[in-house]
């Protein structure tokens, strides 16, 4: 699997949107990007994944820039719930039984 | 909505003993995980299950675990003779055909006294 570098704490204004990046220099063609979410002592919870193109559901934006170097990952309303650690995780997609690597992942802190 | 489901939540155990831990994957699926976590410390991949039998399974999975899925439905981790150092969170997770999401868990919290 590919690294990916994160950085290890942000906060965000309850309301504001919340950007968190994610760097994945060695990504290979056939892996995607997916992010999964922490809160404290939960189960991992999926957020969203994608390969080259941006990505949108009810949870989250993806943006991957053009050479999938890095990746973006965008809470639009970021609510005092979403405080959580935020893994990005690079690995094949579309095939099963892969182990999940996680990182040290980003500590995201919504503020009142 | 489906997820995978896990029992107990919290086991607490004397060393030495032996230890199950319980899952109900989301029911199309049909690759399953452990992970575990340390307090404090990252998730980190035990075990992948497929077909009946060991896919794939990290360093720190060694001779006392064993995984089984002895019906249809439920998906175990057994741990042989726990030592303190087994004390953790312990995630099943699964995923479907074709697919390469994830889905968790809400853990068994092992204490080994």
């Amino acid at each position: 699997d590919a690294k990916t570098t994160q950085p290890t704490s942000m906060d965000c204004a309850e309301g504001r949107a919340a950007n968190l990046p994610c760097n994945h220099s060695t990504i290979s063609g056939n892996e995607y990007v997916y992010w999964y979410r922490q809160i404290h002592s939960q189960g991992p919870q999926y957020i969203i994944h994608g390969l080259k193109n941006n990505e949108t559901n009810e949870m989250a934006s993806l943006i991957i820039t053009e050479d999938r170097k890095s990746s973006t990952l965008i809470l639009p309303h970021a609510t005092l719930r979403d405080t959580a650690v935020y893994y990005c995780i690079v690995r094949p997609g579309n095939t099963g039984g892969f182990k999940t690597i996680f990182g040290a992942g980003t500590r995201l802190f919504v503020k009142a | 909505e489906p997820e995978v489901t896990q029992t107990p939540s919290h086991q607490v155990t004397q060393m030495g003993q032996e230890v199950i831990l319980r899952c109900v994957p989301i029911s199309n699926h049909l690759y399953f995980y452990w992970y575990r976590q340390i307090l404090g410390q990252k998730v980190e991949f035990l075990v992948s299950f497929y077909n009946n039998e060991i896919s794939e399974k990290s360093e720190i999975f060694d001779d006392q675990f064993s995984v089984e899925r002895p019906d249809g439905s439920n998906f175990t981790l057994k741990i042989r003779s726990t030592k303190l150092e087994d004390s953790a969170m312990y995630f099943c997770a699964s995923s479907p055909i074709g697919g390469n999401t994830i889905y968790f868990g809400e853990g068994s919290w092992l204490t080994v006294v």
